[in-house]
Formats: C-alpha cells, structure tokens, sequence
C-alpha cells in the first residue's frame, strides 16, 4: 500500500539554521505530495504541495522538490525562525484517495 | 480561522461513556473526514463521508461510527469508550476528491476520558 516515512524527530536547531526534514515515500502510482504543519494547540496546516514530478511546492520560506527517481520530497528552509517551531506531517495523495501522512517531525528552534 | 468547526474543544468523561464529535465543512466543501491523533499513535484516519455517503473506511474501532448529515456537517460518535481513547480527534474537509487537493483541518476536540 501507499505509504510516507518521515524523519525521525525531534529536531532542535540554533535560530537562523538550515533546515533539511527528511520526506521518501512508497506508492503504486503518481500521488500529489504536501506538507503539513501542526502548531501547538492548533490544528493542520498545509503548508505546501506538488502535483508532480519535479514541481517545487513554496511557502514562507520553506520548499520542498517532488524527486521522482529518489521518491522523495524533502522539506527545507534556509533560516529557520523560533516561530518555525511546530510539528510538522509529509503526505501523499493518490486519486481519490485519503491523505496518508508520515509519522510527523518535532522541530524545536531556540534563540 | 480554518472555515472547518469542530466542537467541543474539549471533552472530559468517563470510562464506558459515550460522547458526541461535531464537524461543520468548510463552506462548500463536500468531503468530510475523521482523524485520531494519540501520543503513541501519530494520525490515523477512521473514516471519510462524501456528500452524505460513507467513502473509506480506515481504522476506526466498531465503538465507534460517524455519520454526515444533508447539511453536511458530520458527527463522529464514541461509545463504551477506554481510557485509550483519550486522544485528539480531528477533522478535516475538502471541496473534491482529485490528488492535488489537500484538506482544510479543524482545530480539533481533545477528549480525555477518565
């Protein structure tokens, strides 16, 4: 079946660090991928998606690349903020099928 | 603000009770559906209704059902409920069920049952 396997938080980093989470996927077919993000108390966001191979999904600040031959699509920002904090979900969609989410990363920023 | 409601915030209640989850869509959207979120257990999808009909059917216990009403707001209901079934309950929505469309989530109802 469909799956989505994330990196294994948590991940705490210096304000203003490059952040890389890690995002690979299993799917029989060609899904849309997304990432979520899930601030404290709150619910999910999305935060950005690609509909196929090799789109960048980008929203502030943060990208990912939907990789084909690697099956991947790998969340990044350049600087990351203490408001960055939060949880964060990769997803795939295949059709009309659910969103299937990874596991989630923890990411702590301090000052 | 999500555009997707979901009531309470928060639930308290008793083992072998039975409570009541309320979604309201965002307007206009059709789908409607049903996630747990436990410490241990990450999101697990229970269930998906589209326009009124039940769509898929994930791991959702037979304690408990749902249901989408012709208004298409949606109830997820608990029963006989286990101090396991303390968890986040979410819902999300979405206008159509095509790939690139994400879902639009609620803030949730924590229910602790005690």
């Amino acid at each position: 079946g469909n799956s989505v396997t994330q990196m294994e938080g948590p991940v705490t980093l210096s304000e203003e660090a490059f952040l890389t989470i890690n995002c690979t996927y299993t799917a029989t077919g060609y899904p849309s991928l997304f990432w979520y993000v899930q601030y404290p108390g709150e619910g999910l966001q999305l935060l950005l998606k690609a509909t196929k191979a090799d789109d960048k999904g980008s929203n502030k600040g943060f990208e990912a690349t939907y990789r084909k031959e690697t099956t991947s699509f790998h969340l990044e920002k350049g600087s990351v903020q203490v408001s960055d904090s939060a949880v964060y979900f990769c997803a795939l969609k295949l059709g009309n099928e659910k969103l299937t989410f990874g596991t989630g990363t923890r990411l702590t920023i301090i000052p | 603000d999500s555009g997707v409601t979901q009531t309470p915030k928060h639930l308290i209640t008793a083992t072998g009770q039975r409570v009541t989850l309320r979604c309201s869509p965002r307007s206009g959207d059709l789908s409607v559906y049903w996630y747990q979120q436990s410490l241990d257990q990450g999101l697990q999808f229970l269930i998906q209704y589209y326009n009124g009909e039940e769509r898929a059917k994930g791991n959702i216990l037979e304690r408990f059902s749902a249901q989408q009403f012709p208004d298409l707001h949606s109830e997820l209901n608990l029963s006989s409920l286990e101090l396991g079934d303390s968890a986040l309950y979410f819902c999300a929505s979405s206008v159509e069920q095509g790939a690139s469309s994400g879902y639009t989530f609620g803030s949730g109802t924590r229910l602790t049952v005690v």
